[in-house]
């Protein structure tokens, strides 16, 4: 299979912990995106990589979230000092960059369900 | 801000009729996704439209954009069991190279029923 994938697909943790989630996009996607998605809702953007370099962090990424995609390959998402309200799906897409007049397809993974009991 | 919108947010279809459901959004975009999400799946791509006036088909289900609208619509004729499912619409806050990061809809929970 050469789709998205990540791991693990789902995580249950206590308040306070750190949680760590791994995306490993399409081999030649040079882009990598994360969102985050609570039940009833569409996902929301929370950041994204061209290669290595994290281009953008929605201002939903708050200081206790990073993420990294040291080789442009694979990237981690990491959580730390998780509250319940980080319960959520955790989604991870790739792309290629667009060429002039072309559009942008993102391929999703099928996300890590967190539960922050 | 670019604000998205669809509408209904829940369907019930009886099986065999035809349902529409609506996506408008409030900044200009020349494109807009269609996905569709299984319960507790990821999300597939349907349709990509990239103009003004484009319409595609696939199966059961058409999609058409009116940009100056700012609305898209998704069409589903003679609802079968199998369409059960959320749809969600999305447009990029980009343009050209820009396109990345994508703003989605609260999505439409469809549930066909015999």
């Amino acid at each position: 299979d050469t789709g998205v994938s990540q791991d693990p697909r789902h995580k249950i943790t206590k308040r306070g912990q750190n949680v760590t989630f791994r995306c490993d996009p399409i081999s030649e996607h040079n882009r990598l995106y994360w969102y985050r998605q609570t039940l009833g809702q569409g996902p929301e953007f929370l950041t994204y990589f061209q290669n290595e370099a994290q281009l953008e962090k929605s201002r939903l990424l708050s200081d206790r979230f990073s993420a990294e995609r040291p080789k442009g390959s694979f990237s981690t998402l990491e959580i730390q000092r998780t509250e319940q309200g980080d319960s959520a799906m955790y989604l991870c897409a790739s792309s290629l960059t667009p060429r002039v007049g072309s559009y942008n397809e993102q391929f999703f993974g099928p996300g890590t369900r967190l539960t922050v009991l | 801000e670019l604000k998205v919108e669809q509408n209904p947010l829940f369907l019930s279809m009886q099986e065999g009729k035809n349902y529409t459901i609506y996506c408008n959004y409030s900044t200009t975009s020349d494109r807009l996704y269609w996905y569709r999400q299984d319960p507790g799946k990821s999300l597939e791509s349907l349709f990509v439209l990239l103009s003004n006036g484009a319409v595609k088909q696939e199966g059961r289900l058409m999609a058409s954009l009116d940009t100056k609208a700012r609305l898209s619509t998704l069409h589903i004729t003679a609802a079968v069991h199998d369409l059960s499912a959320t749809y969600f619409c999305a447009l990029p806050r980009g343009f050209g190279s820009n396109d990345y990061k994508l703003s989605f809809g609260a999505g439409t929970t469809v549930t066909v029923r015999a």
